[in-house]
């Protein structure tokens, strides 16, 4: 069965730190693995795509990393601001005989405290 | 003002009745995607346009549901006969080109439609 795994599901960290959130698939044949972030009350909105060639991307202060031997990502916060704070959702998309499916993780809450 | 709109914003309806949810997408996007995103949850699949056509329409629950985009631009999510369960955020996407062409293209996403069933 095609599933993201996350977590965790929520953390608190103090502005200023750095933080890594984990993202485990079972996504098959895989395809891409997308990182976004989720304010609450918006709509996700894109930060990386990684695809099976690809082991890190970077967007600013985010990081994502990628091992397609263990399906697993990451995706790195540093030097945490407030306006981090939101959920962060990995995305992995996968090859089947009509086109692609598109599986959501359920997402980790991420809370940056002044 | 490029971006994905959605109306209404917030939908309170009765248990039974009739609801439409109507989405702009970005000028110029042939793809579109509708999901569903309950309280605490990850966006869940449930239709996928390119251009006028249901490329995907795999995630839609049941036959309550039914989505139309007749001029591969606005699109409207039609639910019928509404349950307390369909209580949810709406979500639509865009994207350029839609996944099927391009695996990694990108998807913007509007700001929802909350939908609360009474």
């Amino acid at each position: 069965k095609n599933q993201v795994e996350q977590s965790p599901q929520s953390l608190i960290i103090l502005e200023g730190k750095n933080c890594t959130l984990q993202c485990n698939y079972t996504v098959s044949p895989f395809s891409n693995l997308r990182w976004y972030k989720q304010d609450t009350g918006r709509g996700p909105v894109s930060l990386t795509i990684m695809t099976f060639s690809e082991n890190t991307k970077s967007n600013g202060r985010y990081t994502a990393t990628l091992d397609a031997d263990t399906k697993q990502s990451s995706l790195h916060i540093t030097a945490s601001q407030l306006s981090d704070s939101a959920s962060y959702i990995c995305v992995v998309s996968a090859r089947n005989t009509g086109g692609f499916k598109t599986i959501f993780g359920a997402g980790t809450r991420l809370f940056v405290k002044a | 003002g490029a971006g994905v709109s959605q109306t209404p914003s917030n939908k309170v309806t009765e248990k039974g009745k009739y609801v439409e949810l109507r989405c702009d997408p970005i000028s110029g996007h042939t793809a579109l995607y509708w999901y569903r995103q309950s309280l605490g949850q990850g966006p869940e699949f449930l239709i996928y346009f390119q251009g006028t056509g249901a490329a995907d329409d795999s995630g839609l629950p049941n036959d309550r549901f039914f989505a139309v985009r007749p001029e591969g631009s606005v699109s409207t999510l039609k639910i019928q006969r509404t349950e307390r369960g369909d209580s949810a955020v709406y979500l639509c996407a865009s994207s350029l080109w839609g996944q099927n062409l391009m695996s990694t293209d990108t998807q913007y996403f509007g700001p929802g439609t909350r939908l609360t069933v009474l």
